[in-house]
């Protein structure tokens, strides 16, 4: 079974800054994806960003970017020139390769301080 | 791309109806949907999954014949809530699946359904 663990309930950041906001996750499969997921308060869920594990490089999009490490089980996201829009709950989650269900960590809720 | 839309955003029902909530992916076909209910302030809790065509896979400890899942078409599914109660309400959320090419798979959200139950 896999399981995603968040250990940041909160986190804060001033407007314009950098934040990373921390995932660890555990799986017995080789193949497998991870995700974060973005929830502002319309409760929207909201693709951020996806990596494959077979993948090294670590996908980046846009302001996001992840720091992926495979050894670790770590599956961090960097986000840059924080903006008044990025505040919402942040989940990370992974799924297995041929298996789309998807294990939800927590949440870390980020605020950013103008 | 890779819309879904949920309908109703929000529903109040007397408790003992029932009530059904639509999930349609706008602009994809979906090969397997997903039903999830999100109490305040938690994460998402898996209830089942469906896949278009078949019988719903329902996770541990949801009830198969409070929540009916039907997934009639690769774009609709919809779960009906059968003799609600004020324990059923909360937040709703439906995710559409699609197999791109390379056989990786993404997980595309509705915009839930708040349902609270007098």
């Amino acid at each position: 079974a896999q399981t995603v663990t968040q250990s940041q309930p909160e986190m804060s950041v001033q407007e314009a800054e950098t934040v990373t906001l921390s995932c660890t996750y555990d799986t017995s499969e080789s193949d497998y994806y991870l995700f974060w997921y973005k929830q502002p308060p319309s409760r929207q869920m909201i693709l951020v960003i996806r990596q494959e594990a077979y993948k090294q490089q670590n996908a980046t999009e846009n302001r996001f970017s992840v720091n992926f490490q495979k050894a670790a089980k770590s599956f961090s996201l960097k986000i840059s020139d924080s903006q008044l829009g990025d505040a919402a709950m942040y989940f990370c989650a992974s799924s297995n390769f041929g298996n789309e269900k998807l294990t939800f960590g927590t949440g870390t809720r980020l605020t950013i301080i103008p | 791309g890779a819309v879904v839309s949920q309908h109703p955003s929000w529903v109040i029902c007397k408790s003992g109806t029932s009530v059904k909530i639509e999930c349609r992916s706008l602009d994809f076909q979906a090969t397997t949907m997903f039903w999830y209910r999100q109490f305040p302030k938690q994460s998402l809790m898996l209830m089942a999954t469906s896949n278009e065509g078949s019988k719903a896979t329902y996770e541990q400890g949801v009830e198969k014949d409070k929540f009916l899942i039907n997934h009639a078409s690769l774009t609709l599914s919809t779960l009906t809530v059968t003799s609600a109660h004020p324990e059923d309400s909360s937040f709703y959320i439906c995710s559409a699946s699609a197999s791109w090419q390379g056989g990786t798979d993404t997980q595309y959200f509705g915009p839930g359904t708040r349902l609270t139950v007098l």
